[in-house]
């Protein structure tokens, strides 16, 4: 089970570019990164999901380095509404969902 | 399309008092889950469902029994709470199984407070 290691918090300005990294030492061949947000008083969102090298969406882009020990969310130009708590999760359709646990994740706050 | 809709949003109860959580989705998911989260913490898997007809427990099934009725909906049930199960429940669903199919798709959660 590969386990998630993430800041605590982050804090950035509004306009710039902000890298949060999530470490996983032990994650498995057929292991997928995925990122989700989560607002007070709301479910996670999905955000990005990414195997190796560079993925890239409308809202995020996830960075995977050769040896898969980490990963990082970039999130280009925040705003105000960025504000939320960001989770890292690692797995893969052969392993069993109790790997679908998240961990305390990082809390980001965007500052005026 | 509402996407996954729990019910009640909130409440309140006694210990020892037995309720259940209401959760449909209807997006045709394969695979549902029930999160629990306690402040300041992330989301610990409670139970899980595959597939229709299919459960399996999570990090912390104690205390809570689930069932699946049908494709559409997954239950959580506490037979009898107590003060450590205060917390917010969320339920999702998912195309297949694993986070390799990438989305769960969440509900905006129930609010319990076992007093």
């Amino acid at each position: 089970l590969a386990k998630t290691t993430q800041p605590i918090s982050m804090d950035s300005y509004e306009g710039q570019e902000v890298n949060i990294t999530c470490s996983h030492n032990n994650i498995a061949t057929n292991d997928y990164i995925t990122w989700y947000q989560q607002f007070p008083s709301q479910g996670p969102r999905f955000i990005i999901q990414g195997y190796k090298t560079k993925v890239t969406n409308e809202v995020a882009s996830l960075f995977i380095p050769a040896d898969r020990k980490s990963s990082t969310l970039s999130l280009p130009r925040v705003s105000l509404s960025d504000t939320a708590v960001y989770y890292c999760l690692v797995g893969s359709i052969s392993g069993s969902a109790r790997q679908l646990t998240f961990g305390s994740g990082t809390q980001l706050t965007v500052l005026p | 399309n509402a996407g996954v809709t729990q019910t009640p949003k909130f409440q309140v109860l006694k210990t020892g008092q037995s309720m259940t959580l209401q959760c449909a989705q209807d997006m045709n998911h394969n695979s549902m889950y029930w999160y629990r989260q306690d402040p300041g913490m992330g989301l610990r898997l409670i139970y899980y469902s595959a597939s229709e007809g299919t459960t399996d427990k999570g990090e912390v099934p104690n205390g809570y029994n689930v069932s699946r009725l049908n494709k559409r909906e997954f239950s959580l049930r506490l037979e009898s709470a107590a003060p450590s199960q205060t917390s917010v429940y969320f339920c999702a669903s998912s195309e297949r199984q694993g986070v390799i199919t990438g989305e769960l798709f969440f509900g905006e959660g129930s609010r319990l407070t076992v007093l």
